[in-house]
């Protein structure tokens, strides 16, 4: 079993409509993150976070560490929206580094 | 703003070939990684490096190595390129606060084919 699990894999929305993207985790935590994947390849880095909530624009993540789950929300959802979005978790293990394990990625297309 | 730039954006080589991927970040980072991606396995860590000439192995480093002779510039080297390494490989850099989640910042991918 992945330790990072998203849902859904696919979504389609008409612009704008709100968009919920989750993220399961199984693992101990230090962050949570989410990242943005355009067609062509960019990663971008959205949010991290280890508790509460993060609003940036239309864009708002949550983090629930009991039970290890984390939100993606898009409101008003645009075209521009279209794209993958990847949930990945950092153990904080050791002293060297920040590794990331990723999630399989929620591919969101947004219709005009 | 952080820049991560990869010396190719596309790149087709023969199985056998030795391949060299470089990555270039300009914000002092002290963490480097390398990752590929692959349709339904997402993103995989093959190596990242903490420290000049300093290197861990990630997930899957089989048939890769890595160097990093500065701190700004790290390589991933395939030693004989195969069909298997057909891929989209990513860098990233992170400043490098240890034991505490921090950002990092991909370049722009390069889009690897082996013949």
């Amino acid at each position: 079993k992945n330790e990072v699990e998203q849902s859904p894999q696919n979504l389609t929305a008409q612009e704008g409509e709100f968009i919920t993207i989750n993220c399961s985790y199984s693992v101990g935590i230090s962050a949570l993150h989410w990242l943005q994947q355009h067609p062509g390849g960019g990663i971008v880095s959205l949010f991290m976070l280890s508790s509460g909530k993060k609003k940036h624009g239309r864009l708002i993540a949550t983090i629930n560490i009991q039970e290890k789950h984390s939100s993606l929300h898009i409101t008003a959802s645009h075209p521009r929206d279209s794209a993958v979005y990847i949930c990945a978790v950092d153990k904080g293990q050791g002293a060297a580094g920040n590794k990331l394990t990723f999630g399989g990625g929620t591919r969101v297309l947004v219709k005009p | 703003d952080v820049k991560v730039t990869q010396s190719s954006r596309y790149l087709v080589k023969r199985t056998g070939e030795k391949v060299f991927l470089e990555c270039v970040q300009d914000m002092d980072h002290e963490n480097m990684f390398w990752y590929r991606q692959d349709p339904g396995l997402g993103l995989r860590l093959i190596y990242f490096s903490y420290d000049v000439k300093m290197k861990e192995k990630g997930d899957i480093p089989e048939g890769y190595s890595v160097s990093r002779e500065k701190k700004e510039r790290f390589s991933l080297i395939l030693e004989s390129a195969s069909t298997n390494q057909t891929s989209m490989y990513l860098c990233a850099s992170s400043f490098g606060l240890a034991g505490l989640g921090e950002t990092q910042y991909f370049g722009p991918g390069t889009r690897l084919l082996v013949l």
